[in-house]
């Protein structure tokens, strides 16, 4: 069964950059046909889409963001360790939520680990 | 950006009783050349991620009971739960991957009455 897990710092500072990784255990993520991204949902408020890594060999090293964070985001993938990351500088309050890893393909975000809350504050 | 709208924003209905949710998006979500609607419906418990219930619009993931349904084309979609059990007690979301960026409804909450 495929299992994701987010790890990662739970404070961050403002200004700084947020970073996190997740494990994929369970299956590739070199597997063709499938996204692995992030998703991210501030406390009570609703799901906000950051952006996915293609893990085919055709489209190999293909990232998309969210138009609205891609000056501050990136995505990276470490396919020896099994592992993608997420990076988001310059932060603030705002980026304060619960960030979650996810699988996604053509039939929707199937796979999705735990969440881990990220707080940013001084 | 593609904007999902869903209604209503929270919804009491007693149990063995039918739930409706509907989500509209403000551009198609249908891809002409396979006909699928890429549309996606979740249910999202306090304390877990969400969970994928339905999607190509209409399609059950495995092991989803059958009591959940879903319907629409193009631009106007329903989640319909036919008979509310306790379990179901949750915030759903609908979700269109047809284009980048991603964007979910802002959810309905679902409770019993």
């Amino acid at each position: 069964q495929l299992q994701l897990q987010e790890s990662g710092p739970g404070l961050v500072k403002p200004s700084e950059t947020l970073s996190l990784t997740c494990t994929v255990s369970g299956g590739s993520i070199s597997s063709s046909s499938y996204y692995w991204g992030w998703i991210r949902q501030p406390p009570g408020k609703g799901l906000e889409w950051i952006g996915e890594w293609i893990g085919s060999l055709y489209y190999s090293g293909s990232t998309y963001y969210n138009p609205s964070l891609k000056s501050r985001v990136t995505i990276s993938v470490d396919t020896s360790k099994n592992q993608f990351s997420l990076k988001l500088t310059s932060v603030t309050a705002a980026d304060t939520a619960v960030y979650y890893c996810v699988r996604h393909d053509l039939n929707g975000t199937d796979f999705w680990g735990q969440g881990t809350l990220v707080t940013v504050s001084s | 950006d593609i904007v999902m709208t869903q209604s209503p924003d929270s919804l009491a209905v007693s149990l063995g009783e039918r739930a409706t949710i509907n989500c509209k998006s403000s551009q198609s979500v249908l891809y002409s050349s396979n006909n699928k609607n890429y549309l996606g419906w979740y249910q999202q418990k306090p304390g877990q991620p969400p969970k994928l219930l339905i999607y190509w619009a209409s399609t059950r993931e495995s092991g989803v009971p059958d009591r959940f349904s879903g319907s629409g084309s193009g631009t106007d979609f329903t989640l319909t739960i036919s008979s509310l059990q306790a379990e179901d007690v949750a915030v759903y979301y609908c979700h269109q991957y047809y284009s980048n960026p991603q964007t979910f409804g802002q959810g309905t909450k679902l409770e019993i009455k």
